[in-house]
Order: structure tokens, then C-alpha cells, then sequence
């Protein structure tokens, strides 16, 4: 059980484009789900946190503009990096929360390279 | 703001010894603590959670302290197998509202056979 799926798991894109991520829970209700960055040898740094069907909260100093969130329904979280840049160039890994729940269950991850 | 620091960045045993990993934080203690593991390019998976009011927390091969007088948890995995090895990452949730994660920079641990 807890299931998080994210696609694709792997994407390059030109400077400029946007790109679109998904996550999804697939065995479960996520209320809440979260987006982080990582860096290569560096820990997890929480992009934004969104609970279903409303705005998500961003972290301070991430882009809410360039960083779109969506989080229509209680399995499905989208990420959308508009107007990528090389900059932006990292794994991005969401994860899902159960209502009342503490633990999070996360997906694969997305290699985003921005060329 | 908080601060976390796992002890080491790598840690080698041998197959079959108790590996121990250790995570400090600066501030005030978290409402819960976590303990994730997380594999090369894959996302971390939950493996334990202890409550501020809880000492210690097993789960099979795996034992959870929590000591917030020194603000300490350890982790320890016994009977340590080479399939152990990953990175392990100590996570602090202390705002039980936002239910957001903060990760420390994880410790990878290395198993010998």
C-alpha cells in the first residue's frame, strides 16, 4: 500500500519551455502532498506544500509563478516549471500525506535537464 | 530556524554488525521525528516515526530513539545486511498544521559483506 507515482520519470527540455509533472497516489487519498528539489549529495529542500483544492503554500524564496501547482484531486499533484532554465535543472520529488497522517510516502522522482 | 546534522556523511560496517546513525537538532523539539531511507535517483521511503512523548520505537531490524533533552535521535539497524546500504535521512515535522518535513542531509551508509 502507499503507492506514489510521479511522471516522467525523466525529461529534458529546452531553455525557455515549460514542463509539467505529475504525481500521483494510487492507492490511496492524499489530502495533502508536497513538492521538494534536490540537489546532487544534498538533502531534500520542500518547494511548496498543496492540500486538495486549495492554493498551495510556498516555501520562501520558490517562485510561485514559475513553480505551478496544482491540486485538483485527492490523487493528482502537477507541477508545472514555466519558462525552464538551466538553473532549474534538477530531481524534483513529490509525496503524499493521508488525512490525520504524519508519515509521507513519496514517488520516484523526475530528472528535469534544462539544455 | 532549525538545524539538523546527521553525524557523518558515510558510514562503513561490516555485514552482520549494528550499524548506528545519528541526527541532532538545534531548536526545539519536533512533535514527530522520521527516519527515511532513500536509494540513488529513487524518492525516500518511510521507515519509522517517533513521538516527542516516546523514547524509543522498533520496527524488525530497526530501532528509533528520541531524546529531547539532548535533542538526539538514533537509528540503528541490526544484523546490518549489504542490501542496508542507502542513504538514511532523519526528517523533524514541527508544525503539526502544515504537516511540513524538514530533512536533515542524511548519512550513507555502506554495508561490507
Amino acid at each position: 500500500g502507499a503507492v506514489v507515482s510521479q511522471h516522467p520519470s525523466r525529461v529534458i527540455c529546452k531553455s525557455g519551455t515549460s514542463v509539467k509533472i505529475e504525481c500521483r497516489s494510487l492507492d490511496f487519498q492524499a489530502t495533502t502532498m508536497f513538492w521538494y528539489r534536490q540537489f546532487p549529495k544534498k538533502s531534500l529542500m520542500l518547494m511548496a506544500t498543496s492540500n486538495e483544492g486549495s492554493k498551495a503554500t510556498y516555501e520562501q524564496g520558490v517562485e510561485k509563478d514559475k513553480f505551478l501547482i496544482n491540486h485538483a484531486s485527492l490523487t493528482l499533484s502537477t507541477l508545472t516549471v514555466t519558462s525552464a532554465h538551466p538553473e532549474d535543472s534538477s530531481f524534483y520529488i513529490c509525496s503524499a500525506s493521508e488525512a490525520g497522517a504524519y508519515e509521507q510516502y513519496f514517488g520516484p522522482g523526475t530528472r528535469l535537464t534544462v539544455t | 530556524s532549525q538545524k539538523i546534522e546527521q553525524n557523518s556523511e558515510a558510514l562503513n560496517i561490516q555485514e552482520g554488525k549494528t550499524a548506528t546513525l545519528t541526527c541532532n537538532y538545534t531548536n526545539y523539539s519536533p512533535a514527530y521525528l522520521q527516519w527515511y531511507r532513500q536509494d540513488p535517483g529513487r524518492g525516500p521511503v518511510f521507515l519509522l516515526l517517533i513521538r516527542e512523548n516516546e523514547k524509543e520505537k522498533r520496527k524488525e531490524r530497526l530501532k528509533v530513539t528520541f531524546d529531547t533533552t539532548l535533542k538526539q535521535s538514533l537509528f540503528h539497524i541490526t544484523a546490518s545486511q549489504p542490501a542496508d546500504s542507502a542513504t538514511y535521512l532523519c526528517a523533524l515535522l514541527m508544525d503539526t498544521g502544515r504537516r511540513a518535513l524538514t530533512f536533515g542531509s542524511g548519512t550513507r551508509l555502506q554495508v561490507q559483506p
